[in-house]
């Protein structure tokens, strides 16, 4: 299986900040890497997929960057909305898998 | 709209059986594979496995082979996710999500990625 590792686990941060979350794949996953966003008690919501494709309707504040086994996700002014969990995701390769995720709290 | 709108919360006990479902709407149903996904109590998500709708073919993850059982109806549009003898430790919240995608820049592949996603079902087990 592919281990994906995401760091820092958790976060605090003020609004307006720049904010960078790292997930690093455990083998080359290509650009087959996607970010999701999950607000407490809410199902998740894709951000980015492809690495670095921004998903319509998501604030353009979030962008993607990476290949191979490397990558982030930055939200470039933090908004109160944006408090949320982060998860990486590979699909690269059977099983799909998932990094631990990264809390961002204020 | 696409939207895909799980079955409500269940509370079982140990070796009982369970089958909870999944309906698509605002798409054609047999065009895109569905997944389904745990989140245990305060953890992460896991992928379980994914149905093709069009012909009910499944891949399951190695993790939870043996233990579930997914299946399709196209006439209601719906899947389902099946235990035949739940667990205490089966209990989490169960998201069913869409498969979308579209050609990768360098051709012959696809970018995948989940949506929509399902508002979970949660799933309680305990004596």
């Amino acid at each position: 299986d592919i281990h994906l590792t995401q760091s820092p686990s958790s976060l605090s941060a003020s609004v307006g900040d720049k904010v960078t979350i790292t997930c690093r794949a455990s083998q080359n996953v290509h650009t087959y890497l996607n970010w999701y966003q999950q607000k407490s008690g809410k199902a998740p919501k894709v951000l980015i997929y492809g690495a670095s494709n921004l998903q319509s309707g998501v604030p353009s504040r979030f962008s993607g960057r990476g290949s191979g086994a490397d990558f982030n996700l930055s939200i470039s002014s933090l908004q109160p909305e944006d408090f949320a969990i982060y998860y990486c995701q590979q699909t690269h390769d059977l099983p799909l898998t998932f990094g631990d995720g990264t809390k961002v709290e204020i | 709209e696409v939207q895909l709108v799980q079955s409500g919360v269940e509370v079982k006990k140990p070796g009982e059986s369970l089958r909870i479902s999944c309906q698509g709407s605002g798409y054609t149903f047999t065009d895109s594979w569905l997944s389904w996904l745990r989140q245990m109590p305060g953890k992460g998500l896991e992928w379980m496995g994914r149905i093709d709708p069009s012909d009910s073919y499944t891949t399951y993850s190695p993790s939870f082979k043996g233990h579930v059982t997914f299946s399709s109806d196209r006439s209601t549009n719906t899947v389902s996710l099946q235990w035949s003898s739940l667990k205490a430790s089966d209990t989490a919240i169960y998201y069913c999500a869409r498969h979308s995608r579209r050609p990768s820049p360098s051709g012959g592949t696809w970018f995948n990625w989940f949506d929509p996603w399902g508002q979970g079902t949660l799933v309680s087990v305990y004596s």
